[in-house]
């Protein structure tokens, strides 16, 4: 089965700091679909990046990357300039390739981030 | 993009009463939603998966006498909590990939259950 691993349960930066908030996950797919969301004060889920692991480019979103380690089984978020809307806990998912999940998530325990001023 | 809207967002009721939870795809079709719990400061535990037409599949050590799901139509799910007790009070979420079979999940805003 598969399984995601957060090992930080919470951080906190200063505001236009960079953050990395690490990912592990555990698989013997080959093929498989990598997210982080977010999830701010209000609860509303936000995604805010995806990876396909036959892409060997990581992911880039604005002030979002990741640093995807296929072999090393690791998918980092790089928060840069961080905000203060920044603040949320946030969440690393593993997916299989829909075929064989129905899209089902396969979740990590969260890190709560803390953007200070 | 794709909005899925949930209501009630905060409801509180009296232990023993029902509760329904309805999640809706305002602009898309959502073959299949997922229903989720989520406790303070957790993550998110999925409760049950269901597809429009045929019966939910409950996850492990979830109830589904206690936890109705009902999925009657490609924009409507319910999650009704039958004769709630005060450990059902949590915060639920549905999620669907919709009917474009995107990767990326819709996620409706969420309910705030609190049983007294």
């Amino acid at each position: 089965a598969q399984t995601v691993t957060q090992s930080q349960p919470e951080m906190s930066v200063q505001e236009a700091e960079t953050v990395t908030l690490s990912c592990t996950y555990d698989t013997s797919e080959s093929n498989y679909y990598l997210f982080w969301y977010k999830q701010p004060p209000s609860r509303q889920m936000i995604l805010v990046i995806r990876q396909e692991a036959y892409k060997q480019q990581n992911a880039t979103e604005n002030r979002f990357s990741v640093n995807f380690q296929k072999a090393a089984k690791s998918f980092s978020l790089k928060i840069s300039d961080s905000q203060l809307g920044d603040t949320a806990m946030y969440f690393c998912a593993f997916m299989k390739p829909p075929g064989d999940s129905n899209y089902q998530l396969i979740w990590g325990a969260g890190t709560k981030l803390i953007i200070k001023p | 993009g794709a909005v899925v809207s949930q209501h009630p967002s905060w409801v509180i009721c009296k232990s023993g009463t029902s509760v329904k939870i309805e999640c809706r795809s305002l602009d898309f079709q959502a073959t299949t939603m997922f229903w989720y719990r989520q406790f303070p400061k957790q993550s998110l535990m999925l409760m049950a998966t269901s597809n429009e037409g045929s019966k939910a599949t409950y996850e492990q050590g979830v109830e589904k006498d206690k936890f109705l799901i009902n999925h009657a139509s490609l924009t409507l799910s319910t999650l009704t909590v039958t004769s709630a007790h005060p450990e059902d009070s949590s915060f639920y979420i549905c999620s669907t990939p919709g009917t474009g079979r995107s990767e990326t999940q819709y996620f409706g805003p969420g309910t705030r259950l609190l049983v007294l």
